[in-house]
């Protein structure tokens, strides 16, 4: 399978545990989204990498959530100290950008958090 | 303010009838038009994507179209199947790096 990976799907944490999520893009991909999504809303936009430069987060990202994409393949995020409003499907996505044009983006399956 | 709006919210068709989903938006500068379909529980998976210079869009049953004046764009199924039933999601890209969501319709297909 040569799609957007995600892992794990589904992950159950007591409030104030520390979570990671891990996303593993299409391989010639250079940009990795982020979004949440809660239901019957659509995603909302967390932060983006250009391969292994963090380039925009968006305000709903506070300080107990962290990303990475260390070399420029796979990303974490990862959600300090937990509570029962991050409960949410998070996903990734990726796609190619040359230039000034960004092309398809692609979406992982998520991974669906549960707080409680 | 850059917003997208769809509606309706929900819909419920019987399995046969066709069905056509609306997305108003207001960002600017415009790059392009998207509509996606998330099935329960999954990631969504794109349909169409629509520059400024494209006014329909088709992909097998499913048929969307821009109007660029009047920042609107449909989605049209024909012939709807029960597998139709998801999340629509109309997607609007201001600029290269920038992506605007809708909150989705959410079509429910009946025997």
């Amino acid at each position: 399978d040569t799609g957007v990976s995600q892992d794990p799907r589904h992950k159950i944490t007591k409030r104030g545990q520390n979570v990671t999520f891990r996303c593993d893009p299409i391989s010639e991909h250079n940009r990795l989204y982020w979004y949440r999504q809660t239901l019957g809303q659509g995603p909302e936009f967390l932060t983006y990498f250009q391969n292994e430069a963090q380039l925009e987060k968006s305000r709903l990202l506070s300080d107990r959530f962290s990303a990475e994409r260390p070399k420029g393949s796979f990303s974490t995020l990862e959600i300090q100290r937990t509570e029962q409003g991050d409960s949410a499907m998070y996903l990734c996505a990726s796609s190619l950008s040359v230039g000034s044009s960004s092309y398809e983006q692609y979406f992982g399956p998520g991974t669906r958090l549960t707080v409680t | 303010k850059n917003q997208v709006e769809q509606s309706p919210q929900s819909l419920i068709i019987l399995e046969g009838k066709n069905c056509t989903l609306q997305c108003n938006y207001t960002v600017s500068p415009f790059s392009n038009l998207r509509w996606y379909k998330q099935d329960t529980g999954r990631g969504p998976v794109s349909l169409t994507i629509m520059t400024f210079s494209e006014n329909t869009k088709s992909n097998g049953r499913y048929t969307a179209t821009l109007d660029a004046d009047t920042k609107q764009s449909s989605l049209h199924i024909t012939a709807s199947q029960l597998s139709d039933s998801a999340s629509y999601i109309c997607v609007v890209s201001g600029n290269f790096n920038k992506f605007y969501f809708g909150s989705g319709t959410k079509l429910n297909v009946k025997p």
